[in-house]
């Protein structure tokens, strides 16, 4: 499965929307971005996933560029509860593929 | 409510004794996982299951133990040969083992004094 690269951290208003970039650039044709969040001492929440098109659910958008090479999930009106660790996933469709968390993005949500 | 339990939330055991933690779902997942999380890193993989008596080894399998009985239940030992066992330990299931989407339990802090 292809690696992918986040920021350690970032830093979002209550209120206002969290953009959270992921890079996944030896992506290919067949994998897939996944999202996961981790609040603190809590499991991993799956929050949503996407091959070439952008998807929207409940919680989040997600929007991949053309190339595939890189990926933003928002978060459109960020709480304090969003505050939480973000892994970007690439992972095959391959029912083989396993999922890989990295070290994700530590997201503080500040009033 | 469906989901995954795990027991106990906070589990503390003397070095060189086995301890095996309990993972249940009532989710008539197939798939079901065990990770291992330290400190500030991401999760690993130790086992996973895609069926009832079938199970497979992840990436840090060494010193661990686990057994499919019950598609409800997918128990982890760990044992004394297991170097550095002190971690969180989290479970997770699958509706089969080709689905991204796992659910995870609430976890298991491990101490080992």
């Amino acid at each position: 499965d292809a690696k992918t690269t986040q920021p350690t951290s970032m830093d979002c208003a209550e209120g206002r929307a969290a953009n959270l970039p992921c890079n996944h650039s030896t992506i290919s044709g067949n994998e897939y971005v996944y999202w996961y969040r981790q609040i603190h001492s809590q499991g991993p929440q799956y929050i949503i996933h996407g091959l070439k098109n952008n998807e929207t659910n409940e919680m989040a958008s997600l929007i991949i560029t053309e190339d595939r090479k890189s990926s933003t999930l928002i978060l459109p009106h960020a709480t304090l509860r969003d505050t939480a660790v973000y892994y970007c996933i690439v992972r095959g469709d391959n029912a083989g593929n396993m999922l890989t968390f990295g070290g994700g993005t530590r997201l503080m949500v500040k009033p | 409510d469906g989901g995954i339990t795990q027991s106990p939330k906070y589990l503390f055991r003397k070095e060189g004794q086995n301890v095996t933690l309990s993972c249940e779902q009532n989710l008539n997942h197939d798939a079901m996982y065990w990770y291992r999380q330290d400190p500030g890193q991401g999760l690993r993989l130790i086992y996973y299951s895609q069926i009832v008596n079938d199970f497979q080894k992840g990436d840090i399998a060494e010193g661990y133990s686990v057994s499919r009985e019950k598609k409800e239940s997918f128990p982890l030992t760990v044992t004394s040969a297991q170097k550095n066992p002190t971690a969180f330990y989290l479970c997770a299931s699958s509706i089969s083992r080709g689905d991204g989407e796992q659910f995870f339990g609430p976890g298991t802090r491990l101490t080992v004094l």
